[in-house]
């Protein structure tokens, strides 16, 4: 069964970049029409959509977060990233990657167990 | 953006209970909705999409309703694993915007 798995450093110091990994296993992340997400959770702002991206590559990002997320998929590697630019403390959250049914169907089927990520000041 | 209000923010419930669970669009969203189950320490899971529409798996005691502004979720008969926290999505507009959710507490 198709399973995710983020990966990243669970510290990341203010004004820098945070970059995390999904990696998908035991399946195809290009031999379909799902999407593939990345959401966060904290006790601020609960559960928070950061954005997707498509097999081709096509993305969507939440505009609250002002221009400062990049999503990216490497389909030889089975695997999405992301990178969320001059973080501060109110990004420390809970950050899960996930799987969206398709292009128009933009809930979340399958996720990651999620990390935690701390900014440091 | 959409905001979604859940309500009750807390459930105190008994185990063989029926439980009813509010979720309120601040627009139409049709039936663009979506239910998770979240435990402690873990992710979401999926439970009910497009309203009304059962996830594969999951029990036949969790249904869905409701159209336009208002929707429900209901346990018909509260188990065990059920004690957890309870989210709506809405999926009609970009960005999906999830409520605050509840939180089911053994009674």
């Amino acid at each position: 069964q198709l399973q995710l798995q983020e990966s990243g450093p669970g510290v990341v110091k203010s004004s820098e970049t945070l970059s995390l990994t999904c990696i998908v296993s035991s399946g195809s992340i290009s031999s379909s029409t799902y999407y593939w997400g990345w959401i966060r959770q904290s006790p601020a702002k609960g559960l928070e959509w950061i954005g997707s991206v498509s097999k081709s590559g096509s993305t969507y990002s939440n505009p609250s977060l002002k221009g400062r997320v990049f999503i990216s998929i490497d389909t030889s590697k089975t695997q999405f990233s992301l990178r969320l630019t001059s973080v501060t403390a109110a990004d420390t959250a809970v950050y899960f990657c996930a799987r969206l049914p398709g292009s128009s169907t933009w809930y979340f089927d399958l996720w990651g167990r999620g990390t935690l990520v701390t900014v440091s000041s | 953006d959409i905001q979604m209000t859940q309500s009750p923010s807390t459930l105190s419930a008994s185990v063989g209970d029926r439980v009813t669970i509010t979720c309120r669009a601040s627009q139409s969203i049709i039936s663009w909705l979506a239910w998770y189950q979240q435990r402690p320490g873990k992710a979401p899971n999926l439970l009910i999409y497009e309203a009304s529409t059962l996830e594969s798996g999951v029990p036949s005691r969790f249904s869905g309703s409701g159209s336009g502004t208002e929707f429900t979720l209901t346990i018909s008969s509260l188990q065990p694993d059920d004690f957890a926290t309870y989210y709506c999505q809405q999926y009609h507009s970009s960005p999906g915007t999830f409520g605050q959710g509840t939180k089911v507490e053994i009674k």
